[in-house]
């Protein structure tokens, strides 16, 4: 059984449409995170979602909107697609938010590429 | 947050043990030490964590330093499947956003 699972795996769109990434996990666990890989493969948290609210947003543009319909999804969507947001797009669950110990575990990521 | 240094890269031969090292000489008290790997083409993967003691699981070993400035994380019998990116992480135990700080990593080879 996947852990977390992301769909769809390739993203290949024009500039200016508005796509979706959706995440799920099966951990039961209470936070989930949207991270961004981009093409120097430099790894960035983007949003952390703890019983479906808001707990980090790291000055990501108001053109990414995350949703958490219940703790087992966290949904991006992405408005006004630019070139710059070609990367790979990682989601993460953890059991707790809170505290240093505790692993997260990532899905395999989306590969989105803007034309 | 406090930051960690790590060799770009290192190389190893297959079966053999490997030492990924890592500095972090302003770790405060609080600051768990934590080890993700993230091999090609794949979402990163937690190893392993430590607060003080050296720790034990079945993918590798932490051995960490008695003043907690450095760390390194144990391999002890490289397959060709740990050639990865290993990203050496702090969290603070205070923390309450759980975000994960990436650095650059080390990419470590391993060849047959």
């Amino acid at each position: 059984d996947t852990a977390v699972s992301q769909t769809p795996k390739y993203l290949v769109t024009q500039m200016g449409n508005d796509k979706s990434i959706k995440c799920e996990q099966n951990l039961g666990h209470d936070t989930m995170y949207w991270y961004k890989q981009d093409s120097k493969k430099f790894l960035k948290i983007m949003f952390s979602y703890n019983n479906k609210e808001l707990i980090i947003n790291e000055t990501v543009p108001n053109r990414f909107s995350p949703k958490s319909p219940d703790k087992a999804h966290l949904n991006l969507h992405i408005n006004s697609l630019e070139l710059g947001d070609s990367a790979v797009y990682f989601c993460a669950s953890s059991r707790v938010v809170s505290g240093g110990a505790g692993a997260q575990y990532f899905g395999p990521g989306t590969r989105l590429l803007v034309l | 947050d406090a930051k960690t240094t790590q060799p770009n890269s290192m190389e190893s031969n297959e079966e053999e043990p490997v030492h990924l090292p890592c500095n972090h000489s302003t770790i405060s008290g609080t600051d768990y030490i934590h080890w993700y790997r993230q091999l090609p083409s794949q979402g990163p993967e937690y190893v392993i964590h430590g607060l003080t003691s050296n720790v034990n699981n079945r993918m590798a070993s932490l051995a960490i330093a008695e003043d907690r400035k450095s760390s390194t994380l144990i391999l002890h019998r490289a397959t060709l499947r740990d050639a990865a990116v290993y990203y050496c992480i702090l969290r603070s135990g205070s923390s309450n956003t759980g975000k994960l700080i990436f650095g650059q990593g080390t990419t470590l080879q391993v060849k047959p």
